[in-house]
């Protein structure tokens, strides 16, 4: 089993551009989720979603959008990159919000 | 005040010694408590739930502390390999909202 799949690994994107981040899980799990990490921070949760169909705003959701059309796939689109959108994004699952599955991440810089 | 906080460190520790931190949280309505283990430039993974009565898992030790609001984790005869840092995770209500801490850095040396 792969778990968590999250492509791209590394990214560096201009300003103003537009990107998608992939996550694949093949774990059947209803709840998947996307945080960032910065450094000496916590992960913020940028956006759930409890199922297919289903998407809700996390903490930090400006600047970002998602979408979930299979149980197995939940992209993170950045719309007009910006450098405060400089991070680590993982992608993470669980069968509910406590044990999380995370992918290895992508790190992502905006120059 | 940041909700849950954590000791950032670096715990510079001998291998086979005994180390322990603290998280506090200031939430008082949150329901669940992990750890979670962060090895450098990789993604998070449970280590454990933190229970009321407290847990143990082999050379770890969870503790939670409602009155004074802090949980703790204790490793005992460390290895090099526990070398990470440790993220404190608090469940605030029923929903999605997993409050992370920042992460305390342990390096074990031998």
């Amino acid at each position: 089993n792969a778990g968590v799949t999250q492509t791209p690994k590394f990214r560096i994107l201009k300003i103003g551009q537009s990107m998608t981040l992939q996550c694949t899980q093949d774990m059947n799990h209803n709840y998947m989720y996307w945080y960032r990490q910065d450094p000496g921070m916590g992960l913020k949760l940028i956006y759930y979603s409890v199922g297919a169909g289903i998407t809700d705003k996390g903490e930090v959701p400006n600047g970002y959008n998602v979408s979930r059309s299979t149980t197995e796939d939940f992209p993170l689109r950045l719309e007009l990159a910006a450098p405060s959108q400089t991070s680590v994004y993982f992608c993470a699952t669980g069968e509910g919000n406590e044990k999380l599955f995370f992918g290895s991440g992508t790190q992502l810089s905006v120059l | 005040r940041k909700e849950v906080e954590q000791d950032p460190g670096p715990f510079n520790v001998p291998e086979g010694a005994t180390v322990a931190f603290n998280c506090t949280y200031s939430n008082s309505a949150s329901q669940s408590f992990f750890w979670y283990r962060q090895d450098c430039r990789k993604e998070p993974k449970l280590l454990m739930s933190v229970y009321s009565s407290g847990n143990e898992d082999g050379r770890f030790t969870a503790q939670l502390n409602r009155a004074s609001q802090y949980i703790s984790l204790l490793i005992r005869d460390s290895k090099l390999s526990d070398s990470a840092t440790y993220l404190c995770v608090v469940k605030r209500g029923s929903n999605y909202q997993l409050i992370w801490g920042a992460g305390t850095k342990l390096i074990i040396k031998p």
